[in-house]
């Protein structure tokens, strides 16, 4: 059974610092989510990760994926406030056509 | 722009009624998957579809069914709903194969049971 971990729960940090998030998944995958979710609202599409050693950046929030060690990063550089949410990645499985979610991090930013 | 589509953003239900949220897609999508999301628990994998009238549980189906009878529409069917159901429901749909590999989510349902 695929179990996916995410780490910290929890994150406050101040703004203009540099913090990174971690997914580790214990089965291979074929692709590898990353989703914002803001209080009330639905997920948010971040980035999608295909291969071993990709890496996509947006803005402040750098995502990437061994699939190796079967984990992926979300960096997340010089934070301001607008980055407070609740961010997820999630792990798809090809052969089985599932989609499964860590248990989320909800980072706070201030000032 | 919408891709995937929940019929109610809110619902209201008593214990016993059977409720159906419905879910549609415009990307022809092969997978659709329905979760609940509750305070401290992620999203929770109800069930999946990786097919037109193919289903498979996910890791919490009971008191729930589904039913894709078409390939864009995925609904999910609580036979008598209980309070305990109360929650936030969300949609997704994504590519079995093919190069598109975006996982779009609904806006979510919130239910209530009382």
């Amino acid at each position: 059974e695929l179990k996916v971990e995410q780490n910290p729960l929890f994150l406050s940090m101040q703004e203009g610092k540099n913090y990174t998030i971690y997914c580790n998944y214990s089965t291979t995958s074929d692709r590898l989510y990353w989703y914002r979710q803001d209080p009330g609202k639905s997920l948010e599409s971040l980035f999608v990760l295909l291969s071993n050693g990709a890496v996509k950046q947006e803005g402040r929030l750098m995502a990437s994926l061994d699939t190796k060690a079967r984990l992926s990063t979300l960096h997340i550089t010089a934070a301001v406030h607008d980055l407070s949410a609740t961010y997820f990645c999630a792990v798809y499985t090809g052969t089985a056509s599932k989609l499964t979610f860590g248990t989320g991090t909800r980072l706070q930013v201030t000032l | 722009d919408v891709k995937v589509t929940q019929s109610s953003r809110y619902l209201v239900k008593r214990t016993g009624e059977k409720v159906f949220l419905e879910c549609v897609q415009d990307m022809d999508h092969e997978n659709m998957f329905w979760y609940r999301q509750d305070p401290g628990l992620g999203l929770r994998l109800i069930y999946f579809s990786y097919d037109v009238k193919m289903k498979e549980k996910g890791d919490i189906p009971e008191g729930y069914s589904v039913s894709r009878e078409k390939k864009e529409r995925f609904s999910l069917i609580l036979e008598s709903a209980s309070t305990n159901q109360t929650s936030m429901y969300l949609c997704a749909s994504t590519t079995r194969l093919g190069v598109s590999t975006e996982a779009f989510f609904g806006q979510g349902t919130r239910l209530t049971v009382v």
